[in-house]
Formats: C-alpha cells, structure tokens, sequence
C-alpha cells in the first residue's frame, strides 16, 4: 500500500537558519503530494502541494520539489522565523481516475524555532 | 472563504461511555472526513462522505459510528470511550475526492476518557 515517511520527529533550530524536513513516500501510481502546517491548538492548512515532477512550488516562504526518481518532496526555507515553530505534516494521494483517493500522512515533524 | 466548526472542543468521558462529536461546514463542499491524531502517528481515517447519507469506511473505523445527516454535517459516534484514551479528532471537507483537492481542516475535539 502507499506510504509516507518523515524521519525527523522534531527539528530544533534557531531564528535565521535554513531548515529542511524530509519526505519520502511510497506508491505505485502517479503521485500528488501535499504539506500541511498545524500550529498549536490550530486546524492543519495547505502550505505546499504539487505533482509535478522537478518542478519547485513555494508558498510563504517555504518551497519544495517533487522529485519522483528518488520519491521525495522535502519541505525547505532558506531562514527560519520563530512563527514557523509548528508540526508539519507530508501527505500523499495517487492519482486514480474515477475513484476516492485516500491521503496519506506522514507522522509528522515538529518544527521548534528558538530566538 | 469557510469554515470548519467542531464540537465540542473538549470532550471528556467515562470508560464505555458512547460520545458524539459533531462538525459543521460552511464550505458547500460535496465530502467531509474524519481523521484521528494520535502524538507520532500522524493522522489516520475513520470515516468519510462523498454526499449527504453516505458513509465510508477508513482505516480505522472500528468503534466508531458516524452519520452525515446533511450536506454541511458529519458528526462522529466513540462506541465505547476506553480507559485513558487520549487523542484529537480532525474533521476536514473538499469539493471532491479527486487527487488534487485540498482537505480543509477543522480545529478538532480533544478527547480525554477517564
């Protein structure tokens, strides 16, 4: 089945440093990728998706590349602001016509922001 | 724009207790979702609808019950609360199931079973 791995359970960087979250998945089929952002006590938001392959998508910030020769779409920001602190989710959903198309997620990493 | 509306936000209950959580969507959209959020886990499916009175089973739909009663309401039925249980419930919606839509999410109900 499909799958989703995040390998950091938590990052801990301080404000200005470049951060990168890892996501590898798993599908035999097409595959459309998303991030989604929780911040404390919040409703998890759309930061990023895409399925297209090497092509950067960004958004507040934030970019990612979907690469499907080493089935990855790492979350970056060339400088971290304490606001980023928050638990980031990858997911992923195939591309199947015509029927539900299950999300899967990642465990999640949480992203800690000191000053 | 919409929202997302889940109730209530606290939930705490007794072992073997049947709880109700409900979710409201402004959106119009066609399908909502329930999800559970364990610490570590990620978020897993419980239930989802593709329409008013469907009901779909996710990964994790035993003890569980739901109901989509109209278009903008999906509520969510613990069958048996079990002991020490704790865990957020996420409702979401998007217009459809196609592989591009956006789940929005509500805030989701915090469950504590004592």
């Amino acid at each position: 089945g499909d799958s989703v791995t995040q390998t950091e359970g938590l990052v801990t960087l301080t404000k200005g440093l470049p951060v990168m979250l890892n996501c590898t998945y798993q599908t035999t089929y097409s595959p459309f990728l998303f991030w989604y952002v929780q911040h404390l006590n919040e409703a998890p938001k759309l930061l990023l998706k895409s399925s297209t392959d090497n092509k950067r998508t960004e958004h507040q910030g934030f970019y990612a590349t979907l690469h499907k020769s080493s089935s990855s779409f790492h979350l970056q920001k060339s400088s971290v602001q304490l606001s980023d602190s928050a638990l980031y989710f990858c997911a992923l959903r195939p591309w199947l016509s015509g029927s539900f198309n299950k999300l899967t997620f990642g465990a999640g990493t949480r992203l800690a922001v000191c000053p | 724009g919409g929202i997302i509306t889940q109730t209530p936000k606290f939930l705490i209950g007794q072992e073997g207790q049947k709880l109700t959580l409900k979710c409201q969507q402004n959106f119009n959209h066609d399908t909502m979702y329930w999800y559970r959020q364990d610490s570590g886990k990620g978020l897993r499916l419980i239930y989802y609808s593709i329409t008013e009175n469907d009901l779909q089973k996710g990964d994790l739909s035993e003890g569980y019950d739901a109901s989509r009663e109209k278009k903008s309401s999906f509520s969510l039925t613990v069958t048996s609360a079990q002991k020490n249980e704790m865990a957020v419930f996420l409702c979401a919606s998007s217009i459809t199931t196609a592989s591009q839509n956006t789940l929005y999410f509500g805030a989701g109900t915090r469950l504590s079973v004592l």
